[in-house]
């Protein structure tokens, strides 16, 4: 089972930043936070990771509460192409353990 | 391009009948892993293999599904009897089995391969 919940969708306005909650309340301390993004009709694609500190890049930036009980997805200027499915996981650093995908939320960035 | 391929990416077949579907990773890549998505849900682990050897497999991986890897690079999903209930997107995915944590194999999907059963 998924060890992550997110709402189930979310709408944006084009432009503005979108922020994506995930809430992961029993992590583990060697368990990572990842994201992922699925654009219809493709399949899963990498945006970022983090463990403890708030990460960027150039997709998108990711904060973690310093519980890491939750974190926040941040697309700073979300554009129509963001439009997708945004998936939260947790992963230890265990490199046999595998992704455990959940229904995500379904972000829906409006003209 | 150099990213996962997936053949064929649309599948239409009538029940009882066999399908296989065929995954090419980036060629660098060590592991690969099988998902199955239905319409509204995340990927579900199948299965994965690191070089040719198959780690682990989920238990939604029932006796007629097989996968294989057989030389370490390209793998092959085989549905033996079709049910409608295998009808869904099957994706394959890649990653590499990092020494750092500054790589902890993440993973890169191909399209898909979308199976209809009917």
């Amino acid at each position: 089972d998924a060890k992550t919940t997110q709402p189930p969708s979310m709408d944006c306005a084009e432009g503005r930043a979108a922020n994506l909650p995930c809430n992961h309340s029993t992590i583990s301390g060697n368990e990572y936070v990842y994201w992922y993004r699925q654009i219809h009709s493709q399949g899963p694609q990498y945006i970022i990771h983090g463990l403890k500190n708030n990460e960027t890049n150039e997709m998108a930036s990711l904060i973690i509460t310093e519980d890491r009980k939750s974190s926040t997805l941040i697309l700073p200027h979300a554009t129509l192409r963001d439009t997708a499915v945004y998936y939260c996981i947790v992963r230890s650093d265990n490199y046999g353990q595998n992704f455990v995908f959940g229904p995500g939320t379904r972000l829906s960035v409006l003209p | 391009d150099t990213g996962v391929s997936q053949d064929p990416r649309h599948k239409i077949t009538k029940r009882g009948q066999n399908v296989t579907f065929r995954c090419d990773p980036i060629s660098e890549h060590n592991r690969l892993y099988w998902y199955r998505q239905t319409l509204g849900q995340g990927p579900e682990f199948l299965t994965y293999f690191q070089n040719e050897a198959q780690l682990e497999k989920s238990r939604l991986l029932s006796d007629r599904f097989s996968a294989e890897r057989p030389k370490g690079s390209f793998s092959t999903l085989e549905i033996q009897r079709t049910e409608q209930g295998d009808s869904a997107m099957y994706l394959c995915a890649s990653s590499f089995r990092a020494t750092t944590h500054l790589l902890l194999g993440e993973l890169f999907f191909g399209e898909g391969s979308r199976l209809t059963v009917l």
